[in-house]
């Protein structure tokens, strides 16, 4: 099982500023198969990036992701107030897929 | 336009039994590999099965290995899931889940919330 592991548990940022979320995977991801999801409270899941860097349609620019191997990357250029939410990264190069345990990003 | 609705979420004694069903619509059912996930309210997203898009082929994680079964009708496009013996650990909200492409789940449900309590 490939266990992914976020950091940091918290990011506390203004809007504005830059979010750099990480996601370590215990063993390669085969083919960047990576994604980024956002959850607000009460609501499902978002997908956001897969395949390590694409954006998911309908996602704005802001919302980047990049790496591959074991360290992949989530990037806000510039928060606005509705991205102040809780972001997974998981793994569909194996199975089972799993899920890293979520960056919280709040408003500072 | 996409749409996933579950259903079937509730209060359950343990060791009792429960059907969720995730009803889809604004596409080809039938063509897409599904994904059951559960959430415990306050925690993070947990991979619990999956099934192809013939239902041919399933899988599970092994904490509910044995006590669920995924299933899926492509003529009433809807998705299943039984759970039996079910215990507190498995109180959470179940997600269902389209699959696109490689494997990224690019639709959700709104999710339907199972409480395994006496």
């Amino acid at each position: 099982e490939i266990v992914l592991t976020q950091s940091p548990g918290t990011l506390s940022l203004s809007p504005g500023e830059r979010a750099t979320l990480s996601c370590r995977a215990s063993q390669s991801v085969t083919s960047s198969y990576l994604a980024w999801y956002q959850q607000k409270p009460g609501q499902a899941p978002r997908l956001l990036i897969y395949g390590a860097s694409n954006r998911a349609t309908g996602i704005p620019e802001r919302f980047s992701g990049s790496g591959s191997g074991t360290d992949f990357t989530l990037t806000i250029s510039r928060l606005e107030p509705e991205d102040f939410a809780v972001y997974y990264c998981q793994q569909y190069a194996g199975s089972p897929r799993t899920f890293g345990q979520g960056t919280k990003v709040e408003i500072k | 336009e996409v749409q996933l609705v579950e259903s079937g979420g509730g209060l359950v004694q343990p060791g009792g039994s429960l059907r969720l069903s995730c009803a889809a619509s604004g596409f080809t059912f039938s063509g897409y590999w599904m994904h059951w996930v559960r959430q415990v309210p306050g925690k993070g997203l947990v991979w619990v099965s999956r099934i192809s898009s013939d239902g041919s082929s399933t899988i599970y994680a092994d904490a509910v290995k044995g006590r669920f079964i995924i299933s899926r009708d492509n003529a009433k496009n809807t998705l299943h899931l039984q759970m039996s013996s079910l215990r507190a650990e498995d109180t959470a909200i179940y997600y269902c889940a389209r699959v696109f492409g490689a494997g990224q789940f690019d639709s959700w449900g709104q999710g339907t919330l199972v409480t395994v309590s006496s």
